[in-house]
């Protein structure tokens, strides 16, 4: 299985700040990834897929990119509503697999 | 809109087993193929397999071979996950998830149903 690694597992940042999400494949997934945003108590809502493809409703200040093996989610402006844990999916090879999780808070 | 609503909490004890629902609507529910993913209190998410909502054919993951059962009932729309012979460590929320027309995202989640396993 494809193993995901990401960095940081948790952030602390301020509102308006610009946030970024790493994410590692241990090969070479072939832009096949999706970023999710879980809120306590919740379904893990699609943010992101094929890497840098804004999933409908999504609000434009979150962006995705990468290529290969390395990949980020970028939060520009910083809101209270982005309070949440990140999580990303590589969807290239079966099964598809997961990062751990990016646990962001408000500083 | 596009609907999974899955059955409520359960609290079972460690050997006994449980059938957890999800009720798609707002498609054709043979159209997509439904996922099954695990998340242990406070823990990332963990992928379980899924059923070809068509054939019925059920795929696990190596994780979930063994005691985990998925199924449909096609004329109601609705899958299935069977757990037997329940373990301490099954205690988690599972959801059912579908991916979107156009990417293999998981656009659709239910929202989630919570087993506890206790004695």
């Amino acid at each position: 299985d494809i193993r995901m690694t990401q960095s940081p597992a948790s952030l602390s940042a301020s509102l308006g700040e610009t946030v970024n999400i790493e994410c590692l494949a241990s090969e070479d997934i072939y832009g096949d990834l999706a970023w999710y945003q879980q809120k306590p108590g919740k379904s893990p809502q699609l943010l992101i897929y094929n890497a840098n493809t804004l999933q409908n409703g999504v609000p434009s200040r979150f962006s995705g990119s990468g290529s290969g093996t390395q990949y980020s989610l970028k939060i520009n402006s910083l809101q209270s509503e982005d309070v949440a844990t990140y999580f990303c999916q590589q969807y290239n090879n079966y099964p598809p697999t997961f990062g751990a999780g990016t646990k962001l808070e408000l500083k | 809109q596009i609907q999974l609503v899955q059955s409520g909490p359960e609290l079972k004890k460690p050997g006994e087993s449980l059938k957890i629902s999800c009720k798609a609507s707002g498609y054709t529910f043979t159209d997509y193929a439904m996922q099954w993913v695990k998340q242990a209190p406070g823990k990332g998410l963990q992928y379980m397999g899924w059923i070809n909502t068509q054939t019925g054919k059920p795929t696990y993951t190596d994780d979930f071979k063994e005691r985990f059962v998925f199924s449909l009932e096609t004329s109601a729309s609705t899958a299935y996950l069977q757990i037997n012979n329940l373990k301490n460590e099954d205690t988690a929320t599972y959801f059912c998830a579908r991916r979107d027309y156009n990417n293999y995202g998981f656009a659709y989640w239910g929202q989630g149903t919570l087993v506890t396993v206790s004695s």
